[in-house]
């Protein structure tokens, strides 16, 4: 079985600050992992995923993730937010076992201000 | 373009009555996913399905029933709705790793 860590329930930062929402994992077998971001009042938006390769991906919206194997995360990370950029955002995983059934953390609030 | 449509978007009930939740998928995709959202425990998952005639049950699954007797399609059924059911539900489909497509949610509220 998976499970996912979201370390921070809330982040707050200023406009065009660099940011970083932790996101660690557990697995007893090789995962596939995903951020996906909520918009107000919308469903969820695929931002990024790592299937395999290289272990920085980038995703739109200028994020990138690096997958980290050894400490089992994969963290979010843009060097520059704006406004725009204010949601919820969820890591998940999936196992390689084709399941693709998605295990999602408990989301982070990104909470950019002026 | 393809896409998965949920239905209702809103809806309130009351505790007890029977409650169905449409989702419809046009990708064709075989895998098909009902999570709940709920504040401080992300998305969880209730139910899914990987084929017609299929159907498995996921990590919330009690008081939740679904059937698929199609591709497109995997309603989500409260058999007797209850206050704790009060949540925002989406409906996701996916044939690959790469990820899955989400509806819009549908936000229900038993009274």
């Amino acid at each position: 079985a998976q499970s996912v860590t979201q370390l921070d329930s809330q982040v707050p930062v200023f406009e065009e600050a660099p940011v970083e929402l932790r996101c660690n994992y557990s697995s007893s077998v090789s995962v596939y992992l995903f951020w996906y971001v909520q918009y107000p009042n919308q469903g969820l938006q695929l931002l990024l995923k790592y299937l395999s390769g290289s272990t920085l991906v980038k995703g739109i919206n200028g994020f990138e993730a690096e997958f980290n194997k050894s400490q089992t995360s994969f963290h979010l990370r843009k060097p520059s937010v704006h406004i725009s950029d204010t949601a919820e955002y969820f890591c998940a995983v999936t196992s390689m076992d084709s399941s693709y059934k998605l295990i999602f953390g408990s989301g982070t609030r990104l909470l950019v201000r002026p | 373009d393809a896409e998965i449509t949920q239905s209702p978007r809103h809806k309130i009930t009351e505790t007890g009555r029977q409650v169905t939740l449409a989702c419809h998928q046009t990708w064709n995709h075989n895998n098909m996913f009902w999570y709940r959202q709920d504040l401080g425990h992300g998305l969880r998952l209730i139910h899914y399905s990987y084929g017609v005639q299929d159907t498995n049950k996921g990590e919330v699954s009690d008081g939740y029933s679904v059937s698929r007797s199609n591709t497109e399609d995997l309603p989500l059924t409260l058999e007797s709705a209850a206050s704790s059911q009060t949540s925002v539900y989406f409906c996701a489909s996916s044939d690959s790793p790469v990820g899955a497509f989400f509806g819009q949610g549908t936000r229900l509220t038993v009274v």
